[in-house]
């Protein structure tokens, strides 16, 4: 049973677009949501973080939108580049543990 | 810059073989993770360890095992490798609870 559920599994967005990524949990115990971002052949590296005081955190283009009563979260991804695709993997954690749940990955393609 | 890094990228073992894959990481982390990633499913935790010669079960602990002597090394152990072992395996470190997770570039093992 997959703790964190992550949609869609593959995108496909114009340059310029937008890039949206949905997430989904149960625990309502998570408190810290990261999202990783994948290229080939290279491991997951940390993008963007939020814990759930706030409703929305931005860095750059990269924009994460939390609503904890419905218990979801997303990735925006403002004026998709290219150099954005990859693979995205949203993850959830307890305060006090050290164990991440990680969604099922996002394929993102951004076309020229 | 931090770094976790993976001995081998790829590895080809035949089934049965007892196959080693080790990590090593030089930013004095606490707490080290083993992740296996396959399409569709994203990473599931295999193994973590929060202090040298200490363990904890993920959740996909089976057919696997785990060594930590020193801080800087974490090794995965496949007692008896199996076809459904095939997988790329990510390692990661953490310096503290609900510290990001920064991961190896992974080794993609392949049992035959």
């Amino acid at each position: 049973q997959q703790q964190v559920k992550q949609s869609p599994q593959s995108l496909i967005v114009q340059k310029g677009g937008i890039s949206i990524i949905n997430c989904a949990y149960e625990n309502t115990a998570f408190d810290y949501f990261p999202w990783y971002q994948q290229f080939p052949g290279k491991g997951p590296a940390l993008l963007i973080a939020i814990r759930p005081d706030v409703s929305e955190k931005k860095e750059g283009r990269f924009t994460i939108s939390f609503n904890k009563s419905a218990k979801q979260f997303s990735l925006h991804i403002m004026d998709s580049q290219p150099g954005d695709s990859a693979t995205y993997f949203c993850a959830a954690s307890m305060l006090g543990f050290n164990k991440f749940y990680f969604g099922s990955g996002t394929k993102l393609n951004v076309k020229p | 810059d931090v770094k976790v890094t993976q001995s081998s990228r790829y590895l080809v073992k035949r089934t049965g073989e007892k196959v080693f894959l080790e990590c090593v990481q030089d930013m004095d982390h606490e707490n080290m993770f083993w992740y296996r990633q396959d399409p569709g499913l994203g990473l599931r935790l295999i193994y973590f360890s929060y202090d040298v010669k200490m363990k904890e079960k993920g959740d996909i602990p089976e057919g696997y095992s785990v060594s930590r002597e020193k801080k800087e090394r974490f090794s995965l152990i496949l007692e008896s490798a199996s076809t459904n072992q095939t997988s790329m395996y990510l390692c990661a470190g953490a310096s503290s609870y609900n510290s990001p997770l920064h991961f190896g570039n992974g080794t993609r093992l392949t049992v035959t």
